[in-house]
């Protein structure tokens, strides 16, 4: 199957500070991105979808301006949780889609903390 | 919205027993449903992708089916080992993913 390939796996920073994590398709073209979240104990919810050069599209109830998604390549998309707090603290987890494929492919998702 | 349903919630079996998890969804035009394994704080791995097309597919001891126009799936897996403890989640792909909450499955040795 396709790689995906998501950095960092764990950080933890401090409060009010912004957290980069990175998603890349290392062997196909990923002409869309998912981004989801999970809770302990809760299931993934899905919070943005990207296409590569447009701007994301944000499920109902996530801040657009807190989690900024960039997409402007076919194998790279970048979330940013800007001014963290304790309550974003979760499990991060991307998918990576080529345009018809009839399966998407996940990355080994990151583990935030912030305190 | 779709709406992904997974039934039971948590399941504790002595190790050889078959396990039967269930999985509803609402609306079929779906382009296929997946099976997933979650250990404790780990991400994702894929157990079987069954295309919107076919009816069940197999890899070892798990046989997963689909029947879109009753919106049910069922993961069986067979002779349950403790290495089967996880959470199995199901997920609908309808383009982007939908999850359902997932079974915890515990085998005791």
């Amino acid at each position: 199957g396709a790689v995906v390939s998501q950095h960092p796996s764990r950080v933890i920073c401090k409060s009010g500070t912004s957290v980069k994590i990175e998603c890349r398709s290392l062997d196909f073209q990923a002409t869309t991105m998912f981004w989801y979240r999970q809770f302990p104990k809760q299931s993934l919810m899905l919070m943005a979808t990207s296409n590569e050069g447009s701007k994301a599209t944000y499920e109902q109830g996530v801040e657009k301006d807190k989690f900024l998604i960039n997409h402007a390549s076919l194998t790279l998309s970048t979330l940013t949780v800007t001014s963290a707090h304790p309550e974003d603290s979760s499990f991060y987890i991307c998918s990576a889609r080529q345009w018809g494929a009839t399966e998407a492919f996940f990355g080994q998702g990151t583990r935030l903390t912030v305190v | 919205k779709q709406e992904v349903t997974q039934i039971p919630a948590a399941l504790s079996v002595p190790e050889g027993e078959n396990l039967v998890l269930n999985c509803s969804f609402t609306d079929s035009a779906i382009y296929n449903l997946q099976w997933f394994r979650q250990d404790p704080g780990k991400g994702l791995t894929s157990l079987l992708l069954i295309q919107s097309s076919q009816r069940e597919q197999t890899s070892g001891r798990l046989n997963a089916s689909l029947d879109k126009s009753s919106g049910r799936s069922t993961l069986y897996i067979a002779a349950s080992q403790p290495g089967d403890s996880a959470t199995y989640l199901c997920a609908v792909d309808d383009y982007k993913l939908s999850f359902g909450a997932g079974t915890t499955v515990t085998v005791r040795a």
